[in-house]
């Protein structure tokens, strides 16, 4: 089966710093690897993903980007952070064909 | 555009009876339907899912079931445990498995 690791858990950061949210997927090879960010009281929304290394489809024009140097790495970044940027973030994948998603625990973003 | 829709953003209900939960989505497109559930600070977990083709889906206490003419499905759980706590969120997708997710129904099961 497939696992999702993500870190760091929580980030506190100050407006104009920069980011990097790393994720991880052990047991299956050739992933789709996804970011979603759920912003409170809301529901997830998809900022990126990926269907191999090098390939990354932005679904939302943001301060963030995305970058996947190996098969089984997803990266999330960003080089000046806004206060809108604050939220819950969370890797998922999947195997190539499925269409469930397994998620990581989330990464909880807060820019003071 | 929100896609999935979770009109409902809490519920709450007694131990041992039934909890609905339900969703709406807009794009006729959508072929697979799934229900996944997330408690506080951690990542959504998967429930249940049906295909566009059935219009029932059985799982243990949980059923899922599928309107397609009026584009809504539910999430039925019976009977109701205190470890049902927690957020429900309805995802679609269809063919390029990118999930769309509605906004999250807050269930609360009472002792």
């Amino acid at each position: 089966s497939q696992t999702i690791h993500q870190w760091p858990a929580t980030l506190v950061q100050p407006v104009g710093s920069p980011l990097s949210l790393e994720c991880t997927v052990e047991g299956t090879s050739n992933p789709n690897l996804y970011w979603y960010r759920q912003a409170a009281g809301r529901g997830l929304q998809l900022l990126f993903y990926s269907v191999g290394i090098g390939q990354i489809s932005s679904e939302v024009p943001q301060n963030l980007s995305a970058s996947r140097p190996q098969d089984r790495q997803f990266i999330l970044s960003s080089k000046k952070l806004l206060l809108s940027d604050s939220g819950f973030y969370l890797c998922s994948g999947s195997s190539s064909g499925a269409n469930v998603l397994t998620f990581g625990a989330g990464s909880r973003l807060t820019v003071l | 555009d929100q896609q999935v829709k979770q009109n409902s953003p809490s519920l709450s209900v007694q131990e041992g009876r039934i909890s609905i939960l339900n969703c709406d989505y807009t794009n006729s497109m959508f072929d697979y339907f799934l229900w996944y559930k997330k408690y506080p600070a951690e990542g959504p977990t998967f429930l249940i899912s049906i295909s566009s083709i059935k219009d029932k889906n059985e799982d243990g206490r949980f059923t899922v079931f599928l309107n397609k003419s009026a584009k809504h499905l539910s999430l039925h759980i019976v009977p109701s445990q205190p470890g049902d706590s927690a957020v429900y969120f309805c995802a679609a997708s269809h063919n390029d498995y990118k999930l769309s997710f509605g906004a999250g129904t807050t269930v609360t099961v009472r002792a």
